[in-house]
């Protein structure tokens, strides 16, 4: 596989249950991050890690819980959402933190019910 | 504060016409740089380009072309000959190149484009 893979595709939860997402990049990049995207605003930037190390909580509720196990791996543990979380949340990764160019994933598509 | 504004929220055009996509950024800062960014309907983002704040040349790019213009703080994204696939959502985005020296990239609203056959 090539690029950035982002697993489940779709997720609907509910507001009790602990689920996560899962990225992983092919890419040989050293930094992952997490956006949100919710429908009528703009992409929000969640979380930064370069070389595993967190370098960006952009004032995320802690419901939001990350992990970057290596450079190649990357999670969102969440739990007890409220429905506004529901968005597309989207990996990416890049080579460095020096304005590389983005690599995103496909998305998974949450819902909170 | 640093602003992203992309005012055409959706846009529709049949196959074959030419379409501008128009960018609107804020910032105070004399370096800085643009991007933007496509979304096809299978969600991924995909890189299209990167202009610095220093080099107001336009380019082209086979059937893309962006024009930056300083005087009027714009990055505007033609399509010529449109064509379906190009249906999607297109994304402007800004940075500041050392805002704690990463890509903190902030993205304007978008712009969906629908192009018929």
């Amino acid at each position: 596989e090539t690029g950035v893979t982002q697993t489940p595709r779709h997720l609907v939860m509910g507001m009790t249950n602990k689920k996560s997402l899962k990225c992983e990049q092919h890419l040989g990049h050293n930094a992952m991050y997490w956006y949100k995207q919710s429908a009528k605003k703009p992409l929000e930037l969640m979380f930064v890690y370069n070389f595993k190390e967190q370098t960006e909580n952009n004032s995320v509720p802690s419901r939001f819980s990350p992990e970057c196990p290596n450079s190649s791996h990357l999670f969102l543990h969440l739990h007890t959402l409220q429905p506004e979380d529901s968005a597309l949340y989207l990996c990416a990764s890049s080579q460095d933190l020096q304005l590389t160019p983005l690599h995103f994933g496909n998305g998974t598509r949450l819902t909170v019910t | 504060a640093q602003k992203v504004t992309q005012a055409q929220t959706e846009i529709s055009v049949v196959e074959k016409e030419d379409v501008t996509l128009d960018c609107v950024y804020e910032t105070r800062d004399t370096t800085y740089y643009l991007f933007w960014y496509k979304q096809p309907p299978s969600g991924e983002l995909v890189f299209l380009i990167r202009r610095n704040s220093f080099d107001e040349q336009n380019e082209i790019s086979g059937r893309y072309s962006w024009n930056f213009q300083k005087s009027t703080s714009s990055f505007n994204f033609t399509i010529t000959a449109s064509q379906v696939v190009d249906s999607a959502v297109y994304f402007c985005a800004l940075t500041l190149p050392f805002s704690g020296g990463y890509n903190k990239l902030i993205f304007g609203a978008g712009t969906r484009l629908a192009v018929h056959p």
